[in-house]
């Protein structure tokens, strides 16, 4: 069964660091997402990203965050300088066409800042 | 955006046992999701309901949205070691969801 991967699966950086989280979502989809998990919290919608451009962003998804296809199989989440407060679990997820279709979570990426 | 509240946040449940999770808006929900996280995995779609009333299965669970859309409940029978973890409901807005802060649930052989 296709499924959504994501490296690394930990990323340990230091503050002020940038990062780049990418991601290999479900090959036919079109939809495209970043949400995070801060330990022992709610899942949290960052962006969406459909046809080369951004569909919707949320209030955490700030100038510090960027999100770039840069070619027909990898989606990456890039963070220019990383906070402690970064640290989080980021899931990449896809969708295929339609509004009803399920979306496919990756297994995610752990974020360490110290 | 479409807020939900789930509750409770924690249910201890003896095996063998039935529980019921909780999911509330103030507003009227064009869907509710709802999706399994194990721990220390990531959220694992398990169903979506979009009609009023709407009640699916899937064997031991059972999935019901409201008469008014504005909640849902996840309802598990003869609870198993397997049913550990937590469970969000979510509401989808264009691709966008919008996850409840999820009932973590704890299985005692």
């Amino acid at each position: 069964e296709p499924e959504v991967t994501q490296t690394p699966s930990h990323q340990v950086t230091q503050m002020g660091q940038e990062v780049i989280l990418r991601c290999v979502p479900i090959s036919n989809h079109l939809y495209f997402y970043w949400y995070r998990q801060i330990l022992g919290q709610k899942v949290e919608f960052l962006v969406s990203f459909y046809n080369n451009e951004i569909s919707e962003k949320s209030e955490i998804f700030d100038d510090q965050f960027s999100v770039e296809r840069p070619d027909g199989s990898n989606f990456t989440l890039k963070i220019r300088s990383t906070k402690l407060e970064d640290s989080a679990m980021y899931f990449c997820a896809s969708r295929d066409r339609t509004s009803t279709d399920t979306q496919y979570f990756g297994p995610g990426t752990r974020l360490t800042v110290l | 955006g479409q807020q939900v509240m789930q509750i409770p946040q924690y249910q201890h449940v003896q095996e063998g046992e039935d529980f019921t999770t909780y999911c509330n808006s103030s507003t009227t929900l064009s869907n509710i999701q709802w999706y399994k996280q194990r721990p220390g995995g990531h959220p694992v779609f398990l169903i979506q309901l979009v009609k009023s009333g709407e009640v699916k299965k899937q064997k031991r669970l059972t999935f019901q949205f409201g008469e008014a859309k504005k909640n849902s409940s996840l309802h598990i029978t003869a609870t198993q070691t397997t049913d550990v973890g937590t469970y969000f409901c979510a509401t989808d807005s264009w691709g966008k969801l919008q996850f409840g802060a999820g009932t973590q649930v704890v299985v005692t052989p």
